[in-house]
């Protein structure tokens, strides 16, 4: 079975720049988040779908952030403008439902703002 | 707000050892899952634990879930150099669906 996809792996821009990550998740799989993960800590959920509707964003930064899934399959996370903070492995993980199923990750964007 | 703090965060430890990653959370659940990453690559599904008193084991990694104590650990018997990554748990309090995750235990197995 295919795993959770990702692109682009890597990016660099410039601070003020936007950037787009595209995922697409495990066929079959309903619920789809996207995470960051800051070098040295654990991920941080940023948003999470149910098939194409957001089940909870309250730890998106969404003064910059956005995330769509318009056809309940792939996603896409697009930061505007892009902060050097915002430098980080920026993960998207699927899983089955939302109740006790297993979350399995993608390789991740890693983002590096200058 | 739900609070995962693992310790140690760091460890260094000699080949044949064994040792235990504690992973203390601060509200009730009943969903905890330990996560291994490799440096620079994604994070693999190791354990989920469910219920209080859960024990699973998968070669020589042992995971408990203490509901109670809120408290779950990992424990890890005749280190090999292989079991070298970082390991995280997360947990998914009771009444929610947002997996928080812990700091992670960065674990070097010397040779």
């Amino acid at each position: 079975e295919a795993g959770v996809a990702q692109s682009p792996r890597y990016k660099i821009i410039e601070k003020r720049q936007s950037v787009a990550f595209w995922c697409n998740p495990i066929s079959g799989h309903a619920t789809l988040y996207w995470y960051q993960q800051i070098l040295g800590q654990g991920p941080k959920l940023l948003i999470q779908f149910q098939n194409n509707g957001v089940v909870d964003d309250s730890q998106l930064p969404k003064d910059r952030f956005s995330a769509e899934r318009l056809k309940g399959v792939d996603s896409t996370l697009k930061i505007q403008p892009a902060k050097l903070e915002d430098s980080a492995v920026y993960l998207c993980a699927s899983s089955f439902g939302t109740g006790q199923e297993t979350q399995y990750f993608g390789p991740g964007t890693r983002l590096l703002v200058l | 707000e739900l609070k995962v703090e693992q310790n140690p965060l760091f460890l260094s430890m000699q080949e044949g050892k064994n040792y235990t990653i504690y992973c203390n959370y601060s509200t009730t659940s009943d969903r905890l899952y330990w996560y291994r990453q490799d440096p620079g690559k994604s994070l693999e599904s190791l354990f989920v634990l469910l219920s209080n008193g859960a024990v699973k084991q998968e070669g020589r990694l042992m995971a408990s879930l203490d509901t109670k104590a809120r408290l779950s650990t990992l424990h890890i018997t005749a280190a090999v150099h292989d079991l070298s990554a970082t390991y995280f748990c997360a947990v998914v309090p009771w009444a929610g669906n947002m997996l928080t995750f812990g700091g992670g235990t960065r674990l070097m197995v010397k040779p």
